[in-house]
């Protein structure tokens, strides 16, 4: 199974809206709803952001949604912050019951 | 408090085997899937495999299937992750991570192993 593909790098101004793509297949993007997205700060533990495409974990900020559209998901930052600076990665449930992660996007607060 | 508990760093050499630990609290471990994920030096993350405790029976990506060995004990609320015969190529930070079924999301991490391996 290929990674999913996203954009290597995304950057904003505080306070703007930036979005991340994350493109894979009919075999798991395109063909079930079980796209989480995380976030990751240098040297820690990637964190739970959205699941099940657009559902957000209890204590994550509202101004992380995420959506999909056929075989593609995105994951928007709204009212972009410094603290928001991170790799994000998202990830998808296969057919082949396993899980396959993208190749992660850096987010730059400029 | 949820929480995976991973052991420490290891330095091995090629050839060596090696076994690293996730030990889970706070929850009923036998009734939640774990899973491992590999980070290579500076690279993003791989999903290596799965297993529920309370079956013991795994799963690989194809990616590792045949290089690693992912087992738990239930007993002691621990999964493992193993190898035979390292590489340098297996140098990376490795995490484990909870999930309440396997189509379910990675909610809960731990910390991350570092394994290196040099000549």
């Amino acid at each position: 199974q290929s990674a999913l593909t996203q954009p290597a790098s995304v950057s904003g101004s505080p306070g703007q809206s930036i979005s991340i793509s994350c493109t894979g297949s009919s075999s798991d993007v395109g063909d079930y709803d079980y796209v989480s997205w995380f976030q990751q700060h240098p040297g820690k533990a990637p964190k739970l952001m959205i699941y099940d495409v657009s559902q957000r974990p209890s204590g994550v900020s509202y101004r992380f949604s995420g959506s999909k559209s056929g075989n593609t998901a995105s994951l928007t930052i709204s009212g972009l912050q410094a603290e928001d600076e991170a790799d994000y990665y998202c990830s998808s449930y296969t057919s082949s019951n396993t899980w396959v992660f993208g190749g992660g996007t850096t987010v730059t607060v400029l | 408090e949820v929480q995976l508990v991973q052991s420490g760093a290891e330095v091995k050499k090629t050839g060596e085997s090696l076994k690293i630990s996730c030990k889970g609290s706070g929850y009923s471990f036998a009734n939640y899937w774990i899973a491992w994920v590999r980070q290579m030096p500076g690279k993003g993350l791989e999903w290596v495999g799965i297993i529920y405790p309370g079956k013991s029976d795994p799963r690989y990506s194809p990616s590792f299937q045949g290089r690693v060995t992912i087992s738990a004990d239930k007993s002691i609320s621990t999964a493992y992750l193993q190898w035979t015969s390292l590489k340098a190529s297996d140098t990376a930070m490795y995490f484990c991570a909870r999930q309440d079924a396997d189509w379910k999301p990675l909610d809960y991490w731990g910390q991350g192993s570092l394994v290196t391996v040099s000549s």
